[in-house]
Parts: C-alpha cells; sequence; structure tokens
C-alpha cells in the first residue's frame, strides 16, 4: 500500500531533551515535506526537500532540523524541544513540488502529536 | 510570501444543503490551488485541485471555482452528507515555489 509512515503517533517529552521524529515513504516520492497543524494557523511549513541531500526551510524552521540521506526516508530533528513546539506534526510527499507539472498532489503521514513539558 | 485566508473557520450544515468554503491568497504569481479534507485522527487528504488556467472544475459532489483577478478560490459542496462532516484547508502554490501554503481551515459539521 502506498503511504507515508510517521512514527511515533504520540511522544511526551521534556523541554531540552532531543527528539527525532521519523518519516517514511514507499512511493518513490522525490519531494517531501514537513508539516506543524496548530489551531487556527492551519499547516504551516517548517523545512521541505527536493531530493536527497537538498533541502530547504519552509515558513517555520527555528528551532528544527531535518535531513534526507535517503530518497525515502525525511526525519525530523529538535535538538532542543520547547513548549512553543507542542503541536501535531504531518509529513508528505508527492512526485513533483506543488508547482511542477503533472501529478502534484500530496500523501500524508497520519500524524505525530508532541507534547513538550 | 504567499499568505492564504480560508473563511469561515466553523461551517454547520443540515444533511442535504450545499455549503461553501471560501479563500483569498496575495501572491499574483500563484497558479495551483488545491483543497484537503481532514477527517478525526488523520492526515489531510487532496480532495480536488484546480490550476490557474481553469475557471471551474467538478468533480461529482464538490467543484472548485477561482477568480484570479479577485485572487479568490472557493469549494462548493452539493447535497451534503454526514460522512462530509472534516477540517477542509484550501492552499496555494506559486510558480518558481516549491511551498505549498494552507489556509487556516474550515470545520464542516453536517447535521443529520
Amino acid at each position: 500500500e502506498a503511504q507515508v509512515t510517521q512514527n511515533p503517533r504520540y511522544l511526551i517529552t521534556v523541554t531540552g531533551k532531543k527528539l527525532t521524529v521519523t518519516c517514511s515513504q514507499n512511493m518513490n516520492h522525490e519531494y517531501m515535506s514537513w508539516y506543524r497543524q496548530d489551531p487556527g494557523l492551519g499547516l504551516r511549513q517548517i523545512y521541505y526537500s527536493m531530493n536527497v541531500e537538498v533541502t530547504d526551510k519552509g515558513d517555520v524552521p527555528e528551532g528544527y532540523k531535518v535531513s534526507r540521506k535517503e530518497k525515502r526516508n525525511f526525519p525530523l530533528i529538535l535538538e532542543s524541544p520547547s513548549p512553543n513546539q507542542t503541536s501535531l506534526y504531518f509529513c508528505a510527499s508527492s512526485l513533483t513540488p506543488p508547482s511542477g507539472v503533472g501529478p502534484y498532489g500530496y500523501t500524508f503521514g497520519s500524524g505525530t502529536r508532541l507534547t513538550v513539558v | 510570501g504567499e499568505n492564504v485566508e480560508q473563511h469561515p473557520s466553523t461551517l454547520s450544515v443540515q444533511e442535504g444543503d450545499s455549503a461553501v468554503i471560501k479563500c483569498t491568497y496575495s501572491d499574483s504569481a500563484s497558479n495551483y490551488f488545491p483543497w484537503y479534507k481532514q477527517e478525526l485522527g488523520k492526515g489531510p487528504q487532496l480532495i480536488i485541485d484546480i490550476r490557474s488556467n481553469v475557471g471551474e472544475k467538478k468533480d461529482q459532489r464538490i467543484a472548485v471555482t477561482l477568480n484570479k483577478t479577485a485572487k479568490h478560490f472557493s469549494l462548493h459542496i452539493t447535497e451534503t452528507q454526514p460522512e462530509d462532516s472534516a477540517v477542509y484547508f484550501c492552499a496555494a502554490a506559486s510558480v518558481g515555489s516549491n511551498m505549498l501554503t494552507f489556509g487556516g481551515g474550515t470545520r464542516l459539521m453536517v447535521k443529520p
């Protein structure tokens, strides 16, 4: 089944304790992205990746890191989480970037609900 | 960068009625406008999209209209059913950009 898999689904952690949220897709998509979802603010893009070793900042990159060493994986790293990073996080992938030619609908993962206390 | 505003934030309709959700965008270079539906506990799912060379697109009970001059686009759902209850997001992407910017979301509730 074509899908984007995020882990974990739920995570409660303490301020300052480094964590990684994993994301993996099995569709051979080149474009991957991380969003956070907060009430009233919709989905805001954190980072995206055009391909292996090619990443760039989205609208809200502060406090986050990403890496793209393999095409299928795009982990989100919080080096020193803070309470304002409590949110619902989504990883998404697509065959081409949103403004590109061809099929470009995102496939989203099921989300990771992160609480930082 | 692009800014997308979405209204209303909540919408309650009776089963069988129509629902309309409206979005405005700021970047006149935007040329791709998708709509996503998010059911409880799931990630958003693409339901329909439109490009700027098209004014309207329909898929069964859902349709999207685009007014490039006014920089707004709308989602229309006819004959609503309880299973249409969800959060709906509009989004916009600009030519040459690799980012998809989302609106704030609309919680649609269809009452049986």
